[in-house]
Order: C-alpha cells, then structure tokens, then sequence
C-alpha cells in the first residue's frame, strides 16, 4: 500500500543526546515536511523540502535538521540544542502542486 | 498563528445528531483550505478541501461552507457517530506549492 512510514512510533531520549526520526514516502512525492505538534495546538511546520537535495526551514526549525538525500526519505534530526523537544512529530509529503498533505502516523519523542 | 494553550475547544453532540466545527482563518488571499481530522496518537486525516471559487462543497455526510467576506470556514457533518470523535484542524493556503497553515483545531466529542 501507498503510504508514509514513520519510525520509531514512540522514542525517549536523555537530555543532550541527538535524536533522527525516519519518514519514507512511496507515493512518489516530490514534497515532504515536518510538523511539530504539541498537546492543545495546531501543526507548526519545522523543515520542509520540495525536490531532492533542498530543503527550507519552517517556523520553528531551530534546534533541528533534515537531509533529503533520496526522493523517499527525510529524515528529522532533534539536536540536543532544542530546548523543548518532547512533543508528537508527524512527517507529511504532497506533489509539490496540490495543497493536500498526506500524514504519517507520527511519532512521539519524550525526553527524561 | 495563535495557540490557545492546552484547552481546545471542545464541541459535544449527541449521536445522532448534525454537528458545526468552524474555524476563522487568517490570510484573506489565502484560496484554498481544507479539513483534517485526527484521532488520538495518530496522524491528520484528509477530510475535504475547498477553493475560494466556491462558497459550499460536499462530500460523503460533510459538507464545508466558505465566507470569503469574514473569512470563515465550516465543517458540517451530519449524522454525526462515535467514529467521528477526534480533533479537526482547518488550514489554509495561497496558490499552488505554498505552505498549508493549520488552525489550533477543535475536539469533537459524541455522547452515545
């Protein structure tokens, strides 16, 4: 089936530690971004990338970094400079064209 | 956009019954929005989506309404079910290959 995969679902991390978090897309998306969403709020968007090798910081991309290497993957890296990283992370991929993003089921980072 | 915290509003229907979600937004050149649900733990879900050429669309049991002149959008759903219980989260955007914006969302609650 068609789909975003993130991984992992669930994640803890000790302060200071870096984190990545896998997204792959086999919808043959030329797009994909990650959102940041917190307990109450709406989707904040950090990094997105519209074509393989670029990729452009969002609103709140302080702290983090991606890469896009392949078509399919963009992987988020929580660095142990982001002050308040415990939150639910969701990779999204659309054409590029269309507004209508498609979601992964997300994953959650707790950092102890 | 603007948080409001940890306390979304909430709307609690009957089962049965029609329900209202509304969402002002933000950039009156935004031209197309679009509704998402997501259920607890789990990623946004495409509900229907919207031009700013029409003031009404329809999908299955949903129906979105656009008021361009206060900038405020709608979700009905009608006969409204216990699988409809979740968060739902308008956004908006302008032209083709801009970013989505979300709104902070709404809980739906239904009462069995």
């Amino acid at each position: 089936d068609g789909g975003i995969t993130q991984s992992p679902k669930y994640l803890f991390r000790k302060e200071g530690q870096n984190v990545t978090l896998s997204c792959e897309q086999n919808l043959n998306h030329d797009a994909m971004y990650w959102y940041r969403q917190d307990p109450g709020q709406g989707l904040r968007l950090i990094y997105y990338s519209q074509i393989v090798n670029d990729f452009q910081k969002g609103d709140i991309a302080e702290g983090y970094s991606v890469s896009r290497e392949k078509k399919e993957s963009f992987p988020l890296t929580v660095t142990s400079a982001q002050k308040n990283p415990t939150a639910f992370y969701l990779c999204a991929s659309n054409t590029g064209i269309t507004g209508e993003l498609f979601f992964g089921e997300g994953s959650r980072l707790t950092v102890l | 956009g603007e948080s409001v915290g940890l306390h979304l509003p909430t709307l609690s229907v009957q089962e049965g019954d029609n329900s209202i979600i509304n969402c002002a937004y933000s950039n009156s050149a935004s031209d197309y929005f679009i509704w998402y649900k997501q259920e607890s733990g789990k990623g946004p879900q495409f509900i229907i989506d919207i031009r700013s050429n029409m003031d009404k669309r329809q999908g299955q049991r949903v129906t979105v309404l656009l008021n361009k002149t206060v900038k405020h959008l709608s979700l009905q759903i009608a006969a409204t079910q216990p699988g409809d219980s979740a968060v739902y989260f308008c956004a908006e955007t302008r032209g083709y290959g801009n970013k989505l914006v979300f709104g902070a969302g709404t809980i739906l609650r239904v009462k069995s």
